[in-house]
């Protein structure tokens, strides 16, 4: 299984909602990731977890929360969020952060905030 | 943090070579370089990686300049599958972590 699986596939919230992004991966894995991609740019990294630990948080608004609670899924909550948030919200692993190590993507999920 | 410079666009046809050209001058000494691609309403996926010498997969090969300064990734028998955003990454150092940086990419058409 070399899957990483995203839930929801489409998100449409308001700017008072809260919602999560869910992301599942059953390879092992122990780098887990969050990347938001905006139209026609490339993927901008948000967080890494690491062992289950936030290692990388590249100054993401508070209104991003992320959550590992096992070594197998990661969240992304979402509070408050504002319509230029609207982006594919990317979720990776990998067997570990280091220079040779391949990541897998999900399919992301298509967030539309209005 | 290294950085790497891209076509935007390139076109190929059907069954020719198709050689994507990537530029990193500012390389270190370790840095790997790294492609993935991203099909049209796709997550990213790994095509490969390599460090000094060039390497092979089913996927591609990478040829890497001997002064490590750019790379050429081939895709051998490019097929209407192979239309996707081809980025050229860099790995940057972020504490006990490394992050890729990616590049803006290359849009590669196939014709059939």
């Amino acid at each position: 299984d070399t899957e990483v699986t995203q839930t929801p596939k489409h998100l449409v919230m308001g700017m008072t909602n809260k919602k999560s992004l869910k992301c599942e991966q059953h390879m092992g894995h122990r780098a887990m990731y969050w990347y938001k991609q905006k139209a026609k740019k490339p993927p901008e990294l948000m967080f890494v977890y690491s062992y289950e630990k936030l290692s990388i948080n590249e100054s993401v608004p508070s209104r991003f929360s992320p959550e590992c609670p096992n070594s197998s899924l990661l969240n992304l909550h979402l509070h408050a969020l504002q319509p230029e948030d609207s982006a594919l919200y990317l979720c990776a692993s990998s067997r570990g952060t280091g220079a040779t190590t391949e990541a897998f993507f999900g399919q992301g999920t298509r967030l539309t905030v209005v | 943090d290294a950085k790497t410079t891209q076509p935007n666009s390139m076109e190929s046809n059907e069954e020719e070579p198709v050689h994507l050209p990537c530029n990193h001058s500012t390389i270190s000494g370790t840095d790997y370089i790294h492609w993935y691609r991203q099909l049209p309403s796709q997550g990213p996926e790994y095509v490969i990686h390599g460090l000094t010498s060039n390497v092979n997969n089913r996927m591609a090969s990478l040829a890497i300049a001997e002064d490590r300064k750019s790379s050429t990734l081939i895709l051998h028998r490019a097929t209407l599958r192979d239309a996707a955003v081809y980025y050229c990454i860099l790995p940057s150092n972020a504490g006990n972590n490394r992050k890729l940086i990616w590049g803006l990419g290359t849009s590669l058409a196939v014709n059939p």
